[in-house]
């Protein structure tokens, strides 16, 4: 079975500097990708990034980058200089290539402060 | 405006009532989903359409929900003799096949409260 852990609920973070959001997985599949969406609160889930289990390199769009640690089966997504609009549920999920379902954790809610 | 559009926005109706849900997905994508989200948690997976056809449905989807997808385009989803715990966001995404690890496009969901 696939799971998705976010340990944090709730984050705080000072406009223009980096914030860490931490997820953890578990898969016994050895090839799947990891994903994370943002959600304002208008309800629409926005896609960010995408890992694959096999990539070597972390992944990187914009200001948001994956920190994929494979061994410890953690994917922490990582946004540089926080801007007032990041402020949002943010979910990380996971597929397995073999499927078709994204699995999700419970989130965490950030808030930038001015 | 070429993304996943859900109608409608805000459903609130009372219970025992039947509720139809409408998806619109990325016209190129023959792939298409159903998640449901309630109050503090992360979607959870209700059903897949490659296609017309209904590939899988979640055990979370009782026999009061059933979903469909006519020709392979817009899907509908609806629920019968609605419940108080139906009370949720219910999300719809699209895909593509083409490329692996390709994102899934979520529309803006619909939020059902059930009175």
């Amino acid at each position: 079975a696939q799971k998705i852990t976010q340990t944090q609920p709730g984050m705080f973070v000072q406009e223009k500097e980096a914030v860490t959001l931490d997820c953890t997985y578990d898969t016994s599949d050895q090839s799947y990708g990891l994903f994370w969406y943002k959600q304002p609160s208008s309800g629409e889930m926005i896609f960010l990034i995408y890992q694959g289990s096999y990539d070597e390199q972390n992944a990187t769009e914009g200001r948001y980058s994956l920190n994929f640690q494979k061994a410890r089966k953690s994917a922490n997504l990582v946004i540089s200089a926080s801007q007032l609009g990041d402020s949002a549920m943010y979910f990380c999920a996971m597929r397995a290539d073999s499927s078709y379902k994204l699995i999700f954790g419970s989130g965490t809610r950030l808030l930038v402060r001015p | 405006d070429t993304g996943v559009s859900q109608n409608p926005r805000h459903k609130i109706t009372k219970r025992g009532q039947n509720v139809t849900f409408r998806c619109d997905p990325i016209s190129e994508h023959n792939r298409l989903y159903w998640y449901r989200q309630t109050l503090g948690q992360g979607p959870e997976f209700l059903t897949y359409f490659q296609n017309e056809a209904q590939l899988e449905k979640s055990r979370l989807l009782s026999d009061r929900f059933s979903a469909e997808r006519p020709k392979g385009s817009f899907s509908t989803l609806e629920i019968q003799r609605t419940e108080q715990g139906d009370s949720a966001m219910y999300l719809c995404a699209s895909s593509s096949p083409i490329t692996q690890g390709t994102e899934a496009f979520f529309g803006q969901g619909t939020r059902l409260t059930v009175v």
